[in-house]
């Protein structure tokens, strides 16, 4: 039982590069969910989905797309990297709402 | 949404020694959760505690409910604990305000 696993743990893009967060679950969660975490901004939410094919923004979706074609995977992608994306990313899949599984995080500098 | 506030900020304890965390809400709570985010970044789910009390281990946590608080206790404190404690409540009322909403965190350190 691996819980959430999340590649790469580390990347370095350059400005206006795409790239692709991989988030896999092998608790049969519905919810899956993406966040950013920065420092004094706390964790804040990307996008989420209830289930393989819905999705809908979070907080801060802006620059980020994501798709769920099964249940246990929910990518997320930069469309074209910015300084300002610089930041660690977390995925986490959820039953019901209750006990979230966290992966153990990307972190990603955007130059 | 719900205003989640935690204290103390920060908190320096020695080795073997008991703790408690507080977190209050602003708002009845559904799916309250406490988190450790150890020095390595890593978050783990300590107790899913919409309600009552449990305890695992050297830690235990109370939610009360009916007045808007949580606390999660440490006991006989390890380096190892040393981190963030984070607690959130998973809200939802439609629409997008689907999400955990976290506290700022205690910022713990436990020295040898």
């Amino acid at each position: 039982n691996a819980g959430v696993t999340q590649t790469p743990k580390f990347q370095v893009l350059k400005t206006g590069q795409s790239m692709t967060l991989q988030c896999a679950q092998d608790m049969n969660h519905e919810y899956m969910s993406w966040y950013r975490q920065d420092p004094g901004m706390g964790l804040r939410l990307i996008h989420y989905s209830v289930g393989a094919g819905i999705t809908d923004q979070g907080e801060v979706p802006n620059g980020y797309n994501v798709s769920r074609s099964t249940t246990e995977d929910f990518p997320l992608r930069l469309l074209s990297a910015a300084p300002s994306q610089t930041s660690v990313y977390f995925c986490a899949s959820s039953f019901g709402g209750g006990g979230y599984t966290f992966g153990s995080g990307t972190r990603l500098t955007v130059v | 949404g719900i205003q989640v506030e935690q204290s103390p900020p920060d908190l320096i304890l020695q080795e073997g020694a008991n703790s408690t965390l507080r977190c209050n809400f602003s708002d009845s709570v559904n799916n309250l959760q406490w988190f450790h985010q150890n020095p390595w970044g890593q978050l783990i789910n300590l107790f899913y505690i919409p309600s009552g009390t449990k305890q695992n281990g050297r830690l235990s946590a109370t939610t009360v409910a009916t007045e808007r608080y949580s606390l999660l206790y440490i006991s006989s404190s390890q380096t190892t604990d040393s981190g963030v404690y984070f607690c959130a409540d998973h809200e939802w009322s439609g629409g997008s305000n689907y999400k955990l909403t976290f506290g700022k965190g205690t910022l713990l350190t436990v020295n040898p």
